[in-house]
């Protein structure tokens, strides 16, 4: 089966770091992605991590941990912009993503 | 002009009617999804298309079906509206990566009520 948990809700202030928590069970389990999604809007692509660690890329950062099922996004100088919904989805197979509800970050001046 | 787009982007029916929503690319990807979103749910993967000729359901298929008209065409339809289909859809698309995952791209999605 597949499930994913994280945080409903989070609140941050402009300028801070932030970081949302993911923890997964996937069969099959092929790596992990991270989405941003504005109210009302497309989801957009952040990250991929397949290997455990940390990838960088400017103010996003994500991290895997396989043997623990565990993932988290980290923004970093978070700006007003950030304010969304962070989608975590597990990749499953050749190319199926099984999605998490979503966080909601609100930014806070 | 946007990669993936969706028509209609907000339709309101009635309960029992035919509604078929399209999605069309100009990415040049060979694999094409559907989902839906309700609040407070994750997107829902509906149905999926791996190339013309391949299709395949996915977690919440019952209720709709789908046509993989050509590589940049692919529409869903609701055979019989109700009002738990309420929902915003979303069309994505993917290139094909060996065996490995490849990123998703999403249409702007479709308001969809029914009454």
């Amino acid at each position: 089966g597949q499930n994913i948990d994280q945080p409903t809700e989070m609140t941050a202030t402009e300028g801070a770091i932030v970081q949302i928590n993911c923890t997964y069970q996937t069969s099959g389990f092929n790596g992990l992605f991270w989405y941003q999604q504005h109210a009302g809007e497309a989801p957009t692509f952040l990250s991929y991590n397949v290997l455990d660690g940390l990838e960088e890329k400017g103010r996003f950062s994500s991290f895997l941990s396989r043997s623990k099922g565990y993932s988290y996004l980290l923004l970093k100088e978070l700006q007003m912009k950030d304010s969304a919904s962070y989608l975590c989805a597990s990749a499953t197979g050749a190319n199926n993503l099984f999605f998490g509800t979503g966080t909601r970050l609100t930014v806070i001046p | 002009d946007a990669d993936v787009t969706q028509t209609p982007r907000n339709r309101i029916t009635k309960t029992g009617k035919r509604i078929m929503l399209e999605c069309s690319q100009t990415k040049g990807h060979d694999r094409m999804y559907w989902y839906r979103q309700d609040p407070g749910l994750g997107l829902q993967l509906i149905y999926y298309s791996f190339d013309v000729k391949d299709i395949n359901k996915g977690e919440i298929s019952d209720g709709y079906s789908v046509s993989r008209q050509a590589q940049a065409k692919f529409s869903l339809s609701l055979e019989s509206a109700i009002p738990n289909q309420t929902a915003l859809y979303f069309c994505a698309t993917s290139d094909a990566f060996g065996g490995a995952p490849d990123t998703q791209y999403f249409g702007p999605g479709t308001r969809l009520t029914v009454l």
